[in-house]
């Protein structure tokens, strides 16, 4: 069964950087069949894709957020991250970290538990 | 940017309803549409890929129909354990991946 983790503060000061580590169990990163994305919710809104790795390193992100975000793979922990810059109060939400099929068609069949992020000073 | 629009918004319904919610796209997206269900607190749970595929495991009384625009999500007769919200969403226009944004499912 594959289990994905995350990890990373639970606050982040405005204008700062989040970080977030998401370490997969019963899988590996390494697969070529999938994807590992991260996927946001601020508090009582909707659902937001962020960007996803393949473990080759080659990324592919939201447009929105395309030029704060940075998605990296370490194979040799089996872990994936992210990196936000900038943030601000519209950042604050719930962040998953999701494993999806490298082919059709293409839904997120393993979710970790998801970590709150609040930005605030 | 292919947007999704879910109805309704919100709905109440009893143990036994037979409930439907809608999901439109703004564009077609041929068959390229998955269903969620998230319960408070929790990640959300894939029900069905692919339009109309049933993930498994999950109970055959979820079941989802359309293509191009037009997408249902049909639970056939309501579980004290399905009121959750539903998000749907798009995998036509991959890597750029976009939810509905949410149905939630309340008791009558």
């Amino acid at each position: 069964q594959v289990q994905l983790q995350e990890s990373g503060p639970g606050l982040v000061k405005p204008s700062e950087t989040l970080s977030l580590t998401c370490t997969v169990s019963g899988g590996s990163v390494s697969s070529g069949s999938y994807y590992w994305s991260w996927i946001r919710q601020p508090p009582g809104k909707g659902l937001e894709w962020i960007g996803y790795i393949y473990y080759s390193g080659t990324t592919n992100y939201n447009p929105s957020l395309k030029s704060r975000v940075t998605i990296s793979v370490d194979t040799s922990k089996n872990q994936f991250s992210l990196k936000l810059s900038s943030v601000t109060a519209a950042d604050t939400a719930v962040y998953y970290c999701a494993r999806v099929g490298g082919g059709y068609p293409y839904f997120f069949d393993y979710w970790g538990q998801g970590t709150l992020v609040t930005v605030s000073s | 940017d292919i947007q999704m629009t879910q109805s309704p918004s919100s709905l109440s319904a009893s143990v036994g309803d037979r409930v439907t919610i809608t999901c439109r796209a703004s564009q077609s997206i041929s068959s390229s549409l998955n269903w969620y269900q998230q319960k408070p607190g929790k990640a959300p749970k894939v029900l069905i890929y692919a339009a109309s595929r049933l993930q498994s495991g999950v109970p055959s009384r979820f079941s989802g129909s359309g293509s191009g625009t037009d997408f249902t999500l049909t639970i056939s007769s309501l579980q004290p354990e399905d009121f959750a919200t539903y998000f749907c969403q798009q995998s036509y226009s991959t890597p750029m991946y976009t939810f509905g944004q949410g149905t939630k499912l309340e008791i009558k």
